[in-house]
């Protein structure tokens, strides 16, 4: 069965220091999403892109956060200058139709010391 | 903004006892789904429905449009069902507490 990605699993990181999430989607999906959730607290949104463009964010996603599909396989979710409270496991997420069939990854847990 | 409440926060069963997780949200939708979150984190969606009833396996999924309101069922319970079970809603998916369902032999 088709799966979705994501690598690193953990990863540690310094206050300041810029993380590069990576997400291999499901080859023939054309919605890319990232997810987020601190350790006890629900999953939240973060952000969709479609079509090579963000089509919405939360409130969460400032100007931090960026997401790029670079090569048409990857989908990446950057942090430029990571805080205490960017600590969470990040899931991405991909589908064929909006709102339909979602297939999530097992998540990158990050932790910034 | 569609708040998603779930209950019972925390269930606790023995092996074969019949278990009901209930979902309500706030503002109308035209689908609901059921996620499955294992113990080392990893997400899997369970179903999507929008309306009646849907059955895979052991677990059941309703859903009652004009009361806001969704049930999941797992009948014949197992050790292997524990789980965080997460229902969300549309769209780019607004997810609910979730109920850590532990099942015991």
């Amino acid at each position: 069965e088709p799966e979705v990605t994501q690598t690193p699993s953990h990863q540690v990181t310094q206050m300041g220091q810029e993380v590069i999430l990576r997400c291999v989607p499901i080859s023939n999906h054309l919605y890319f999403y990232w997810y987020r959730q601190i350790l006890g607290q629900k999953v939240e949104f973060l952000v969709s892109f479609y079509n090579n463009e963000i089509s919405e964010k939360s409130e969460i996603f400032d100007d931090q956060f960026s997401v790029e599909r670079p090569d048409g396989s990857n989908f990446t979710l950057k942090i430029r200058s990571t805080k205490l409270e960017d600590s969470a496991m990040y899931f991405c997420a991909s589908n064929s139709e909006h709102n339909y069939g979602y297939t999530f990854g097992s998540g990158t847990r990050l932790t910034v010391v | 903004k569609n708040e998603v409440e779930q209950s019972p926060q925390n269930l606790t069963a023995q092996e074969g006892e019949f278990i009901t997780i209930n979902c309500s949200y706030s503002v109308g939708i035209s689908a609901l789904h059921w996620l499955q979150q294992h113990p080392g984190g990893g997400i899997v969606s369970l179903f999507m429905l929008s309306s009646g009833k849907k059955k895979h396996g052991r677990l059941i999924a309703t859903i009652n449009i004009q009361e806001k309101h969704s049930s999941l069922h797992i009948t014949a319970s197992h050790p292997r069902d524990s789980a965080v079970y997460i229902c969300a809603v549309p769209d780019k998916l607004i997810f609910g507490t979730g109920t850590r369902l532990q099942v015991f032999p």
